[in-house]
């Protein structure tokens, strides 16, 4: 059981490029959802999914797009990778109320 | 709309001590009220929840938490502190029903032995 896998651990972009971010959980959870950690900023909402087949925008969507590819898998698109996308990102997995959390993807954009 | 104060960015307490790290919040309903800690280059880990009941829940760790409805806040608490506590500590807020959490900035505990 490895709860919530995010990939990659780590990656460089150039401001322009376009990446997706994978998070995958094994537990059979419904609810999935994206965040961004900055400093001082606590998490910020990117998205969400309540359930296979649905996706519905958190506090900052803009510049991502999301997939909800099945039960397990949530990824999270950067279509053209700005400055101000440089943060970690967070995926986690929703029991009942309480969230499981990845290690997280630390995005440098440069 | 919701949100969460966490009025301190770092709290700084002598190992064996007791520790309080503040949350206060904001709702439109009743709130599902979550505390979790985050160790360094490591993803958040949850230690305790409130949803309803027992103002006093208590979690992992040895911490526990205190809901007041009146002052809206849902303090962390723990008798003695451990050097092992240093990490970053979050208050969340969920509204009954919502779907949606929201998280305070976070709060940096040290503990100096």
């Amino acid at each position: 059981n490895a709860g919530v896998t995010q990939t990659p651990k780590f990656q460089v972009l150039k401001t322009g490029q376009s990446m997706t971010l994978q998070c995958a959980q094994d537990m059979n959870h419904n609810s999935m959802y994206w965040y961004r950690q900055d400093p001082g900023m606590g998490l910020r909402l990117i998205y969400y999914s309540a359930s296979e087949g649905t996706t519905d925008k958190g506090e900052v969507p803009n510049g991502y797009n999301v997939s909800r590819l099945n039960k397990r898998e949530f990824s999270l698109r950067l279509e053209s990778a700005a400055p101000s996308q440089t943060s970690v990102y967070f995926c986690a997995s929703r029991l009942l109320e309480t969230q499981y959390f990845g290690p997280g993807t630390r995005l440098l954009v440069l | 709309a919701q949100s969460v104060a966490q009025p301190e960015d770092q709290v700084n307490v002598a190992e064996g001590n007791p520790l309080t790290v503040k949350c206060t919040y904001s709702v439109s309903g009743n709130p599902y009220l979550f505390w979790y800690v985050q160790y360094p280059n490591r993803g958040l880990q949850f230690l305790l929840k409130y949803i309803t009941g027992d103002n006093l829940v208590k979690g992992s760790y040895g911490f526990e938490a205190e809901f007041n409805k009146s002052q809206t806040s849902f303090h962390l608490k723990k008798p003695s502190a451990l050097v092992s506590d240093s990490a970053l500590y979050f208050c969340a807020v969920r509204v009954q029903y919502g779907q949606n959490f929201v998280f305070g900035p976070g709060t940096r505990l040290s503990v100096l032995p």
